[in-house]
């Protein structure tokens, strides 16, 4: 089955600067690459996603880029905010095939 | 997206006793999905709710532990059986559209087994 690693774990950056948080999966056949934020006590929030037939996806602050030679997927949030501290989780899923296999999760303090 | 209530949000157990954990979605939708999200971890996908069939179990899961129920397109119920302090964590139902991957999540269950 699918498998896919996140890094780092934790990430602490000056507020302002930007945080990048990488994903990497183990099968080939996987298509649908969503991420989510989760704040303490809160239920995951879908912030961003991208297939496969896409390299790159912007929304504001946040992008994702892909590359499936490497079979790697990166959420790049730029100028972050005090609100950005969370934990993120990256995910992977298959055509026709709706499960999602998460990452560990990365968990980001923006330092005021 | 689909507005997801989840219940109970809270509850403290006793070993060796059952709860049941509804989820009601105000829109019909394909497919519901039940995970296990135990402190500090990521989240881990117990099962998957089929409507009018039984559920697809993950492998570690079994429906005697955890059976699940899905009489409509809106409605599943996860109960977590006999109970243990292993099962203290938090359980989250998700939802997707036909045709799409996208998950929208439940606001969970923490449950506190003694």
């Amino acid at each position: 089955g699918e498998n896919v690693e996140q890094h780092p774990s934790t990430l602490s950056v000056q507020e302002g600067d930007s945080a990048v948080i990488k994903c990497t999966y183990s099968d080939s056949a996987s298509n649908y690459f969503p991420w989510y934020k989760q704040e303490l006590g809160k239920r995951p929030q879908l912030i961003i996603d991208i297939r496969s037939n896409v390299g790159e996806k912007k929304d504001q602050r946040i992008a994702v880029t892909l590359n499936k030679t490497a079979k790697h997927f990166s959420l790049h949030i730029t100028e972050t905010q005090p609100e950005d501290s969370a934990v993120y989780f990256c995910a992977a899923s298959t055509a026709g095939n709706e499960k999602l296999t998460f990452g560990t999760g990365t968990r980001l303090t923006i330092i005021p | 997206s689909a507005v997801i209530s989840q219940k109970p949000s809270r509850d403290i157990c006793q070993r060796g006793t059952s709860l049941t954990i509804q989820c009601q979605v105000d829109s019909q939708v394909t497919m519901m999905f039940w995970y296990r999200q135990q402190p500090g971890q990521s989240l881990t996908l117990i099962a998957t709710a089929n409507q009018g069939s039984e559920a697809t179990y993950e492998s570690g899961f079994v429906i005697d532990k955890f059976p699940i129920s899905r009489p409509n397109l809106t409605f599943s119920t996860l109960t977590v059986s006999n109970m243990s302090p292993e099962d203290s964590s938090i359980y989250l139902c998700s939802v997707s559209a036909a045709g799409s991957n996208i998950q929208y999540f439940g606001a969970g269950t923490r449950l506190s087994v003694l």
